[in-house]
């Protein structure tokens, strides 16, 4: 059974940083695109960046670009958000989450039929 | 960015009957768009991808259809299970965007 659970969250000051990590389950984490989607009242669902199965080619929204750094341990089964420079606009839930089909040559990903629980990022004074 | 509008926001309905979602794209996606149910609380489920291939373990009452800037998604008869959150998504471009969502609620 596919399974991936997301920690790491919590509360953290304006200008903190962050780390969340995926660890996923029941398949072979190489062989997939990966992604981080966020959601939150103000904002809805937001896709925060997307890493390809070996971690090639990576897309961040402009939102989080420059900030965030999405990395993945094939090895350890395990992706990974690093958060820095966080603003109170950056509070939500983090869903660590599967594409929907494995990686091949010359696909991008984008559908996520697997997601974590979520971990609940807040950031506030 | 492409913008997803969703339509209605609001779908009021018993169980039984039929529901019908629309997802309109600024511009076209081809068919890289899906559909996710969400409730609260909980995580989206996928239901269908790149238009109307259906996802793994979704009912058959629940179909898929459209191309370009113009999607549906129907469910022939609701089931209680089905009321919540729905969203479309495409993945035609960078970055990938959701719909604002139908809440699909009880009459």
């Amino acid at each position: 059974e596919v399974e991936l659970l997301e920690s790491g969250g919590g509360l953290v000051q304006p200008g903190g940083s962050l780390r969340l990590s995926c660890v996923a389950s029941g398949f072979s984490l190489s062989r997939y695109w990966m992604h981080w989607v966020r959601q939150s009242p103000r904002r809805g669902l937001e896709w925060v960046t997307r890493m390809k199965s070996d971690g090639s080619i990576v897309s961040y929204a402009d939102s989080v670009k420059g900030r965030f750094t999405v990395s993945r341990d094939n090895a350890k089964n395990t992706v990974y958000l690093q958060m820095n420079s966080l603003t109170v606009e950056d509070t939500a839930v983090y869903y660590c989450a599967r594409d929907v089909r494995s990686d091949t040559r010359n696909y991008f990903g984008g559908s996520s039929s697997h997601w974590g629980q979520g971990a609940l990022v807040i950031v506030s004074s | 960015e492409i913008v997803l509008t969703q339509s209605p926001v609001t779908l009021s309905l018993s169980p039984g009957e039929r529901a019908t979602l629309s997802c309109r794209a600024s511009q076209s996606v081809s068919i890289y768009l899906s559909w996710y149910h969400q409730k609260p609380g909980q995580p989206p489920r996928l239901l269908f991808y790149d238009a109307s291939n259906r996802a793994s373990a979704v009912p058959a009452r629940f179909s898929a259809s459209g191309s370009g800037t113009d999607f549906t998604l129907t469910i022939s008869s609701l089931e209680p299970e089905d009321f919540g959150f729905y969203y479309c998504q495409q993945r035609d471009k960078w970055p990938l965007t959701f719909g604002g969502g139908t809440k699909v609620e009880i009459k």
